[in-house]
């Protein structure tokens, strides 16, 4: 099956300081990758999709300047939190979009990303 | 506007079968997706189905009525392991996922 990495699966960082998380399609090509994040017990929210070689598109509510993403190749998207807060501690999953020769598109999460700012 | 229903959490027997129902509305419709999640963990690809009727994969069944905005995961034979939540997402006809907010399944030995 498709493999997504991310990395770091953990991290613990002082306030004001920028984290950034790498995601990895390992075995396909990505034009497409998303964004989420998770708060405990509820379902992902989807932060910003990430298109190869173009901006990417923020949903309503969330601060281009402060989580920056940069899809610099077909199988890397990199995620910034810069000047990262206590509230923006939570569980960041990336996504790549897959497409099967049959032209079905299949979203394959990466392991996530736990983010702890203290 | 969009939307996606399934319950918030259910329980069953360990080798039992469960139903989970799942219902949507979406500008347009380009399929519907079952992720399993367990906690703490990113969510897993189950299924995906596109046209109306049954799609079987071992102990894991999907099912679609396109037209009644509508789908099930159906888990056969339950193991202790298939405790975990279950995401459905449908694709838009932007093929953007709008996603369900999970059911809790819990399995009782």
């Amino acid at each position: 099956g498709a493999v997504v990495s991310q990395h770091p699966s953990w991290v613990i960082c002082k306030s004001g300081t920028s984290v950034k998380i790498e995601c990895r399609s390992l075995d396909f090509q990505a034009t497409t990758m998303f964004w989420y994040r998770q708060f405990p017990k509820q379902s992902l929210m989807l932060m910003a999709t990430s298109n190869e070689g173009s901006k990417a598109t923020y949903e309503q509510g969330v601060e281009k300047d402060k989580f920056l993403i940069n899809h610099a190749s077909l199988t890397l998207s990199t995620l910034t939190v810069t000047s990262a807060h206590p509230e923006d501690s939570s569980f960041y999953i990336c996504s790549a979009l897959r497409t099967s020769g049959s032209g079905q598109e299949t979203q394959y999460f990466g392991p996530g990303t736990r983010l702890l700012v203290l | 506007g969009q939307n996606i229903d399934q319950p918030t959490e259910m329980t069953a027997t360990e080798g039992a079968i469960v139903q989970i129902n799942c219902t949507y509305q979406t500008s347009g419709f380009n399929g519907l997706f079952w992720y399993q999640q367990h906690a703490g963990e990113a969510p897993t690809f189950l299924s995906y189905n596109v046209l109306d009727g049954l799609e079987e994969k071992g102990r894991f069944s999907s099912f679609l009525s396109r037209s009644k905005g509508y789908s099930y995961l159906l888990l056969k034979e339950l193991q202790m392991k298939d405790s975990a939540s279950y995401l459905c997402a449908a694709s838009d006809s932007n093929y953007q996922l709008i996603w369900g907010a999970g059911t809790k399944l819990i399995i009782k030995p």
